[in-house]
């Protein structure tokens, strides 16, 4: 257990809705990120919070939203779904903008 | 541009077997992990090693900085290490902590 926790584990959704992911860090870590493993894309990052603020961002699209609460807490917003956004997502913490990162069981999301 | 290059991309052992994975990297990093990622999709830590040697029971893995590489061995391989080997690394020159990963290396043991 990596102590990161990822709720929910599988979506089934369909094209056009809004889906919203969960992460809660380890405890103690401030800075969480989001990637995305589809089939042929391998793992790409999305983005990152460090302490509640937006510090890096990848290629994430214009369609996705991410923010990290108070309590350091962060969701991921997936809004007009496509076929193509089914993929594995994971969250990841670690203490700061450096150091061990440590990634959750992922949320499997099938649009359909 | 900047590149992390895994090696070989696919590997067949039959169990019992020595193996070495091999992580290039275009660039000066502070930060090279090597994870596992189980059938069921689990992204596992093995290794957080910038620099150096470590060794955690049939896996060890080298990271020489200087030289912008990084191997895993795993001996005496039993079927539960098969799955994809990733390494990944974060640039001194990058973003801001973002981890990025190579492709892979898929490894299937064999009974």
């Amino acid at each position: 257990d990596s102590g990161v926790t990822q709720t929910p584990k599988h979506l089934i959704t369909a094209t056009g809705q809004r889906v919203t992911l969960r992460c809660s860090p380890r405890s103690g870590d401030l800075s969480v990120y989001w990637y995305q493993q589809s089939l042929d894309q391998g793992l790409q990052f999305l983005i990152q919070y460090y302490n509640g603020e937006e510090r890096a961002k990848g290629n994430i699209l214009e369609r996705f939203s991410a923010q990290q609460f108070p309590d350091l807490h962060s969701e991921l917003n997936l809004s007009s779904l496509e076929l193509g956004d089914s993929a594995l997502y994971f969250c990841a913490s670690s203490i700061g903008g450096s150091g061990e990162a440590f990634f959750g069981q992922g949320t499997r999301l099938t649009v359909v | 541009g900047i590149q992390v290059e895994q090696s070989p991309p696919d590997l067949i052992l039959q169990e019992g077997a020595n193996s070495t994975l091999r992580c290039n990297f275009s660039d000066s990093v502070n930060n090279l992990q090597w994870f596992h990622q189980n059938p069921w999709g689990q992204l596992i830590n093995l290794f957080y090693i910038p620099s150096g040697t470590k060794q955690n029971g049939r896996l060890s893995a080298t990271t020489v900085a200087t030289e912008r590489y990084s191997l895993l061995y795993i001996s005496s391989s039993q079927t539960t290490d098969s799955g994809v080997y990733f390494c990944a690394v974060r640039f001194v020159s990058g973003s801001q902590g973002n981890l990025i990963f190579g492709k892979g290396t898929k490894l299937s043991v064999k009974p």
